[in-house]
């Protein structure tokens, strides 16, 4: 059966270094992979796509990569602040968007 | 835009009791999920419409749980009868093209006693 499995459950970093976040995946041939954000009591909001031919994918602070040989995507937030602390999810989608599936999520917090 | 739209945002009933939760999804988009968030189990895709249409409900847990989308704009998700361990929080998601990506309701948080 399909399995994705997030790096860890927390993590902390401090203030200003590069949070490295990583989705592995197995039993699964995506077509794309999302990672969203996700605030205490909100519902998961959208960051990052990226197709299963790219490579690699930034956007201001944060870039994510995807290798369909490890089955593995990394997200990265550079410079991080405390406003970055949140659960990040990252998410697998079949050919048409369908087979849509979540990671557990990686609870980040960002210390001062 | 008003984005998605939940309804109620907060819902506790008795065991037994039926429950049915509503959803708005922005104009235009074609496609709509219902998922299941517990700490447990993490956020869990129940059933996937595009177009109205049910595509993938290879998530919906049991026969007590039912979804329609009668309308472009508008889609149900019924539990009955409720149970506790139905207790959730539920979130409805739209998306326009296929590689676009989902745009999140607030949730409903389900207590069933």
């Amino acid at each position: 059966s399909q399995k994705i499995e997030q790096n860890s459950e927390a993590l902390n970093i401090q203030e200003g270094k590069t949070a490295t976040l990583t989705c592995n995946y197995t039993n699964y041939s995506p077509a794309y992979l999302q990672w969203y954000r996700q605030d205490p009591g909100r519902g998961p909001v959208f960051l990052l796509l990226i197709r299963e031919n790219e490579k690699e994918k930034r956007k201001e602070r944060l870039k994510v990569t995807f290798d369909t040989t490890l089955k593995q995507s990394l997200f990265h937030i550079t410079a991080s602040q405390p406003a970055d602390s949140a659960t990040y999810l990252c998410a697998l989608a079949g050919n048409y968007g369908q087979n849509f599936v979540f990671g557990p999520g990686t609870r980040l917090s960002v210390l001062p | 835009d008003a984005g998605v739209i939940q309804s109620p945002r907060h819902e506790v009933t008795e065991m037994g009791q039926e429950v049915t939760l509503r959803c708005k999804p922005i104009s235009g988009h074609n496609s709509l999920f219902w998922y299941r968030q517990t700490m447990m189990r993490g956020l869990e895709l129940l059933i996937y419409f595009n177009n109205n249409v049910p595509i993938d409900d290879s998530g919906m847990p049991e026969d007590r749980f039912s979804a329609k989308m009668p309308n472009a704009s508008f889609s149900t998700l019924k539990i009955q009868p409720s149970e506790p361990r139905d207790s959730a929080v539920y979130f409805c998601a739209s998306r326009g093209d296929t590689y676009n990506e989902q745009f999140f309701g607030p949730g409903t948080r389900l207590t069933v006693l």
